[in-house]
């Protein structure tokens, strides 16, 4: 089983350039998120999709956009990558239907900008 | 607000060892408790849930308890091995309303071959 999957792995940006990380689960589950990992700072949410075809913001969402493209695929935007977004970004997804399920993690993206 | 405490920061035990990990919480209104380890450049594996009806679940030489009244959870983890070695995190899920799963700060285990 693939679980939730997000890429890229591993990736440096030059201030001011732009990307996009990709996620994808296959689990049939309504809610994605995704979080970014910092030493000292624990996991903080950036972004949160409830449900296809909805998104609000988490805790941290300066600099950020996301786009819920369909039930498996939730992807997260840097439009003008700063030096404060170097991070480990992780996409995860639960099934809030019952409110009471487990939540499952892709494998991280490292990002570093420079 | 729901706040949730994961202490110590970090543990040290010789290999054989028993162990327990705690995972405190503010509120106990809570539908479960998930505990999760994480290894260096990895992402977040999940180890047990413990539903609000539970007072214990167990996997293997794991066995995490549930105490909601007095806001704690623990994870025992026996006869400790250096594959044991990593960040172990509790997680609460989000209350009615919200989509914020609430995270310790982890607790990072070394067993000493």
């Amino acid at each position: 089983n693939a679980g939730v999957t997000q890429t890229p792995k591993f990736q440096v940006l030059k201030t001011g350039q732009s990307m996009t990380l990709q996620c994808a689960q296959d689990m049939n589950h309504n809610s994605m998120y995704w979080y970014r990992q910092d030493p000292g700072m624990g996991l903080r949410l950036i972004y949160y999709s409830a449900s296809e075809g909805t998104t609000d913001k988490g805790e941290v969402p300066n600099g950020y956009n996301v786009s819920r493209l369909n039930k498996r695929e939730f992807s997260l935007r840097l439009e003008s990558a700063a030096p404060s977004q170097t991070s480990v970004y992780f996409c995860a997804s639960s099934d809030q239907s019952t409110g009471a399920d487990t939540i499952y993690f892709g494998e991280g993206s490292w990002l570093t900008v420079v | 607000k729901q706040e949730v405490t994961q202490i110590p920061a970090a543990l040290s035990v010789p290999e054989g060892e028993n162990l327990v990990l705690n995972c405190s919480f503010t509120d106990s209104a809570i539908y479960n408790l998930q505990w999760f380890r994480q290894d260096p450049g990895k992402g977040l594996t999940s180890l047990l849930l413990i539903q609000s009806s539970q007072r214990e679940q167990t996997s293997g030489r794991l066995n995490a308890s549930l105490d909601k009244s007095s806001g704690r959870s623990t994870l025992y983890i026996a006869a400790s091995q250096p594959g044991d070695s990593a960040t172990y995190l509790c997680a609460v899920p989000p209350t009615s309303g919200t989509y914020k799963y609430i995270f310790g700060t982890g607790t990072r285990l070394k067993v000493l071959a």
